[in-house]
């Protein structure tokens, strides 16, 4: 069936570096979602996208985030700079609106 | 704004017993309810998707059930067996922003015994 993948699995990084997190949504899909999640604690959304643009972002997406899609490729999670309490696993997702999201494995993301 | 409570966060039971998990949400607004499987270091598997119009929901192996009134919805795996061991996360969504923006509750890590 259909997968959301996520590019790397894992990444490691010094805090206050820029990190990318990629993702390839199923390839009809419209809508992109970032959800972050703690070990040990719940999924929170982050942020959702469509037709280019953030739709709404929660209180969790600091300024040093930033999401884009450029020319229907990877949709990303930037972080810049990185700081210790970004470590989680991020979850990208993705849905044609009305249908579940489906989501990705996942990127375990550890700042030093 | 939409706040989801799950109960138990851990769930041991024998392989042929029923297992129940229950999720309880603030807004009476929301409409759409999910639950999710998710096995270690996999994605979340969508087990089922249902609206507020419908109280009973049976998949395979399971059924959920929906109350409006008390905004309760609960996971019910009739049987279990050793491949039900995984962590479950209820989601909620409302209709007016139903564009994937999802509500979790903290999970339940279930464990079937032989």
């Amino acid at each position: 069936g259909p997968k959301v993948l996520q590019i790397p699995s894992h990444q490691i990084i010094d805090m206050g570096q820029m990190v990318t997190l990629n993702c390839d949504p199923v390839s009809n899909h419209l809508y992109f979602y970032w959800y972050k999640q703690i070990l040990g604690q719940q999924m929170e959304f982050l942020v959702n996208f469509y037709n280019g643009k953030v739709m709404e972002k929660s209180k969790l997406f600091k300024d040093q985030f930033s999401v884009e899609r450029p020319d229907g490729s990877y949709f990303t999670l930037k972080i810049q700079p990185t700081a210790l309490e970004d470590s989680a696993v991020y979850f990208c997702a993705s849905s044609l609106g009305q249908g579940a999201p489906l989501f990705g494995e996942g990127t375990r993301l550890s700042v030093l | 704004g939409e706040q989801v409570e799950q109960r138990p966060p851990h769930l041991s039971v024998r392989e042929g017993d029923s297992a129940v998990i229950t999720c309880t949400y603030t807004d009476p607004n929301s409409y759409y309810f999910f639950w999710y499987k998710q096995e270690p270091g996999a994605s979340l598997q969508l087990l089922m998707k249902v609206f507020s119009s419908t109280e009973i929901n049976e998949g395979q192996g399971f059924t959920v059930l929906l109350n409006k009134k008390d905004k309760r919805l609960s996971l019910n795996l009739t049987a279990a067996h050793p491949g039900d061991s995984a962590a479950y996360f209820c989601a909620v969504s409302e209709l007016r922003t139903n564009t994937g923006k999802l509500t979790f509750g903290d999970g339940t890590v279930l464990t079937v015994k032989p």
